[in-house]
C-alpha cells in the first residue's frame, strides 16, 4: 500500500523557538493532505486541510499564523509551528488522501512527536 | 455539523468470542463511515469503509441509516486484534473526516 512519512519523529524545542515538520507521500502524489493533532488517550482532532497550491483550510479554533501549512508539492506538506509554546506539546499526524471520488483512500504518517520545553 | 460517537473507551472480550465496536453519528447528509486501527506501536491505517461493503480480517460493519449506527463486528475475536479502533465519518463537504474517540480492544486468551 500507499506509504507517508513524517520527519522528524519527535522534537524537543526551546519555547519561542519554530518548529517544521514535514509530511511526504512517497509512492502516489496528493493533492489533498491532513493535518491531526492528537492528545493522550484521545482521539485526532483535524487542524487544516493541506491543498496543493492553494491555502490551507484551517478548522475552527486552529490559529492559522500559529500552525503554518505549505503544500508546495504533490508529495510534500510542511507544517511549522511558531513561536512554540509547552501548550503546542502534542503528537502531530499528517495524513494524505489517494485515489479518485468514491475510492479514497487516507494513508497516515507515523506522527512527530513535539516537546515544547 | 458532523459528529462521530464511540461510547466505549475499553472493551475486554476472551478470544473466539463475538465482538461489537460501536460507533454512531450525527450527520445532515449522506456520509461516507469508516473504521481505521492502529496496532500497538504502529500508525493508524484504514480497516474498511461502508461503502465497499466488504469483510477485511473477519472484521464488517454495515452502515445503519435508521439507527445512524456503523458497528464494528467480529463473529470470533482474536488476540492479534487487540488495538485501537476509530471510527470516522467523511461528509461531503470538502471532504474532511471526524473521528471517534477511539475504542481500545483488548482480546485476552
Amino acid at each position: 500500500g500507499a506509504v507517508v512519512s513524517q520527519h522528524p519523529s519527535w522534537v524537543i524545542c526551546k519555547s519561542g523557538t519554530s518548529v517544521k515538520i514535514e509530511c511526504r507521500s512517497l509512492d502516489f502524489q496528493a493533492t489533498t493532505m491532513f493535518w491531526y493533532r492528537q492528545f493522550p488517550k484521545q482521539s485526532l482532532m483535524l487542524m487544516a486541510t493541506s491543498n496543493e497550491g492553494s491555502k490551507a483550510t484551517y478548522e475552527q479554533g486552529v490559529e492559522k499564523d500559529k500552525f503554518l501549512i505549505n503544500h508546495a508539492s504533490l508529495t510534500l506538506s510542511t507544517l511549522t509551528v511558531t513561536s512554540a509554546h509547552p501548550e503546542d506539546s502534542s503528537f502531530y499526524i499528517c495524513s494524505a488522501r489517494e485515489g479518485g471520488s468514491g475510492r479514497e483512500t487516507q494513508y497516515f504518517g507515523p506522527g512527530t512527536r513535539l516537546l515544547v520545553l | 455539523a458532523q459528529r462521530v460517537t464511540q461510547p466505549e473507551k475499553l472493551l475486554s472480550v476472551f478470544k473466539g468470542a463475538p465482538v461489537e465496536l460501536k460507533c454512531n453519528y450525527s450527520y445532515s447528509g449522506s456520509p461516507e463511515l469508516f473504521w481505521y486501527v492502529q496496532y500497538s506501536r504502529q500508525r493508524l491505517q484504514l480497516l474498511l469503509r461502508h461503502i465497499s461493503r466488504e469483510s477485511i480480517k473477519g472484521f464488517t460493519a454495515d452502515l445503519n441509516k435508521g439507527e445512524t449506527s456503523f458497528h464494528l463486528k467480529k463473529p470470533f475475536a482474536q488476540e492479534e486484534d487487540s488495538a485501537m479502533y476509530y471510527c470516522a465519518l467523511k461528509g461531503n463537504n470538502a471532504g474532511k473526516s471526524t473521528f471517534g474517540d477511539g475504542t481500545t480492544l483488548t482480546v485476552k486468551p
